[in-house]
């Protein structure tokens, strides 16, 4: 099992520019989660997905957007990139209590 | 203030020393979890804990319910356990809550 995989693990963005996270998990879990984390700051939630097609807003969701596609897939879209989304960013997925987490794609806006 | 507090922020410790890190929490919960942040990025489950105490080798976790307080020890610590320890409850509401997590790093 390769658990949570993500996608990119590094990008380089200009103010304004687009892309999608990508995070699959191969555990067949309901639950995922996409967070960010900044230095000095725990780690924050964005967004999350209950189940397959059901997407809730997290503690700071404001400049993203996600997609659930199936079970094992939930993506992360920024529309249009502004230097205070530079972070890194987890996906998660969990069974239970116990969440899995992802690599990390570490984000920078220029 | 912070929902989950960890202390300290920050400990350097020598080989073999004792490590023990503390978590305290001022909302109800439903579980907490210990996690491990490598330096390279990747985070790992260390423990998830409803009460009393659990081990897995030289790592000790125990929670106190009643003091919303909970500590994770090192026995034996090596340079390889350097990294930052991150706790997290689930609060009633199913939602998850981190500390800031402790940097930890372990001089040979």
């Amino acid at each position: 099992n390769a658990g949570v995989t993500q996608t990119p693990k590094f990008q380089v963005l200009k103010t304004g520019q687009s892309m999608t996270l990508q995070c699959a998990q191969d555990m067949n879990h309901n639950s995922m989660y996409w967070y960010r984390q900044d230095p000095g700051m725990g780690l924050r939630l964005i967004y999350y997905s209950a189940s397959e097609g059901t997407t809730d807003k997290g503690e700071v969701p404001n400049g993203y957007n996600v997609s659930r596609l199936n079970k094992r897939e939930f993506s992360l879209r920024l529309e249009s990139a502004a230097p205070s989304q530079t972070s890194v960013y987890f996906c998660a997925s969990s069974w239970g209590y116990e969440q899995y987490f992802g690599p990390g794609t570490r984000l920078t806006v220029t | 203030k912070n929902e989950v507090e960890q202390s300290p922020q920050n400990l350097t410790a020598q080989e073999g020393e004792f490590i023990t890190i503390n978590c305290s929490y001022s909302v109800g919960i439903s579980a907490l979890h210990w996690l491990q942040q490598h330096p390279g990025g990747g985070i790992v489950s260390l423990f998830m804990l409803s009460s009393g105490k659990k081990k897995h080798g030289r790592l000790i976790a125990t929670i106190n319910i009643q003091e919303k307080h909970s500590s994770l020890h090192i026995t034996a610590s090596h340079p390889r356990d350097s990294a930052v320890y991150i706790c997290a409850v689930l609060n009633r509401d199913d939602k998850i809550i981190f500390g800031k997590g402790t940097r930890l790093h372990i001089l040979p």
